[in-house]
């Protein structure tokens, strides 16, 4: 697609439900990244992927926070047993070429996670 | 441990002035640095990128500087319009991990 897809813009859940969050980024874009921002807070990075691999997971709060990419395209992020802290917005971001370097990234708008 | 940090929540600036925001990091292994705007309900946006070797990147009105002995860079706006009022992230790279790791942001106002 034309830019980074993400699914849904909103949305709103009950605390210790199970939510999952869809990436469809930039088609050839070799690199995922996933990012949250909470209310007042920068961007905290979560994860990369590079094709369908994960080298750096070190963002990942707590192992209910968990993620995949299938087929070097669509990445999902699940969160287990949500809980109110994880409120943020998550966003999605790919890149290609000098892997972020010259370029950057290109961001997603975002998914607002609500958790009441 | 903030590696990458933007010490002014908010910045206001008169339309057709320069805006000047600032960062400062304290990783050496950066090897470049960023800067994101964003607007309400968006995704950042890459404004513009500076390579670690370089002190200096101009792209239009937008110019970043880079001190590296300071550990300090800035961007500068000008002159600045109504619409550069957003939130500006200045971010930051470590090649080997290749993942880019964001200041707080600066939120910055243009006033008419």
């Amino acid at each position: 697609g034309a830019g980074v897809s993400q699914s849904p813009s909103n949305k709103v859940t009950e605390k210790g439900k199970d939510v999952e969050l869809r990436c469809d980024p930039i088609s050839g874009h070799t690199a995922l990244y996933w990012y949250r921002q909470r209310l007042g807070q920068g961007l905290e990075f979560l994860i990369y992927f590079q094709g369908n691999s994960a080298p750096d997971k070190s963002g990942l709060p707590s192992d209910r926070f968990s993620a995949e990419r299938t087929g070097g395209s669509v990445s999902t992020l699940t969160i287990q047993r949500t809980q109110q802290e994880d409120s943020a917005v998550y966003l999605c971001a790919s890149s290609s070429g000098d892997r972020g370097g010259h370029y950057g990234y290109t961001f997603g708008s975002g998914t607002r996670l609500t958790v009441v | 441990d903030q590696q990458v940090k933007q010490n002014s929540p908010s910045l206001s600036v008169q339309e057709g002035r320069i805006s000047i925001l600032n960062c400062d990091y304290t990783n050496s292994m950066f090897d470049y640095f960023l800067w994101y705007k964003k607007y309400p309900a968006e995704g950042p946006t890459f404004l513009i990128s500076i390579s670690s070797i370089k002190d200096k990147n101009e792209d239009g009105r937008f110019t970043v500087f880079l001190n590296k002995s300071a550990k300090h860079l800035s961007l500068h706006i000008v002159p600045s319009q109504p619409g550069d009022s957003a939130v500006y992230f200045c971010a930051a790279r470590i090649r080997a991990r290749d993942k880019i790791i964001f200041g707080k942001g600066t939120r910055l106002h243009i006033l008419p």
